[in-house]
């Protein structure tokens, strides 16, 4: 079945660690997207990535860093200089070009550092 | 930038019909998108306005006017499980897409 698969859906680190999350799609997206969500919020855009080996900042890209080497993979990694790590990480693609008005999302994962 | 808003919270009657109301600024436009998101799960697409007008999907209708920065999504004939949240978001140049807040939707019996 074609789709985006996040793992793992929960993750528990210590404060000060690096932790990679993983986003993987078999849809044939272009475009790849993290977002991130704290309880009761919307979703804020953490970086996006139009094609391989090319990525841009979005609103809250601090603290993250990310790779797009191949287009089915576009992980995350939420480094020590996160000040606030704990939230829920949502990776989505897009199939079509700009303007493009659906993303596909994947299941999440929760992080939780301790 | 980009900037959306709409109400944080809606409740409703079960058969009844709700309006969710979202006006955006933003630099560069190339259309509104509307999500569902259920507690604890990941948002689903509904539906995507490019240009004026309506787009009706089943029971769930989206509205865009382009020079009032403002669109709305409408859902008709409610049910238990459309309790969720509603998300608008804007697509904007280089592929940004922005989301506002949410509005949690209840509804009642």
């Amino acid at each position: 079945d074609g789709g985006i698969t996040q793992s793992p859906k929960y993750l528990f680190r210590k404060e000060g660690q690096n932790v990679t999350l993983s986003c993987e799609q078999n849809l044939n997206h272009d475009a790849m997207y993290w977002y991130r969500q704290d309880p009761g919020q919307g979703l804020r855009l953490i970086y996006y990535s139009q094609i391989v080996n090319d990525f841009q900042k979005g609103d809250i890209a601090e603290g993250y860093s990310v790779s797009r080497e191949k287009k089915e993979s576009f992980p995350l990694t939420v480094t020590s200089a996160q000040k606030n790590p704990t939230a829920f990480y949502l990776c989505a693609s897009s199939p079509r070009g700009q303007g493009s008005g659906e993303q596909f999302f994947g299941p999440g994962t929760r992080l939780t550092v301790l | 930038g980009q900037s959306l808003e709409q109400p944080s919270e809606v409740t409703a009657v079960e058969g009844a019909i709700v309006q969710i109301n979202c006006t955006y600024q933003t630099s560069g436009f190339y259309g509104l998108s509307w999500y569902q998101q259920h507690d604890g799960g990941a948002p689903t697409f509904l539906s995507y306005n490019a240009l004026d007008g309506l787009e009706e999907t089943g029971r769930f209708s989206s509205f865009l006017s382009r020079s009032d920065s403002y669109g709305y999504l409408l859902l008709q004939e409610l049910q238990m499980k459309d309790s969720a949240s509603y998300f608008c978001a804007v697509s904007g140049g280089y592929q940004k897409v922005t989301f506002g807040i949410g509005t949690k939707l209840q509804v009642i019996p």
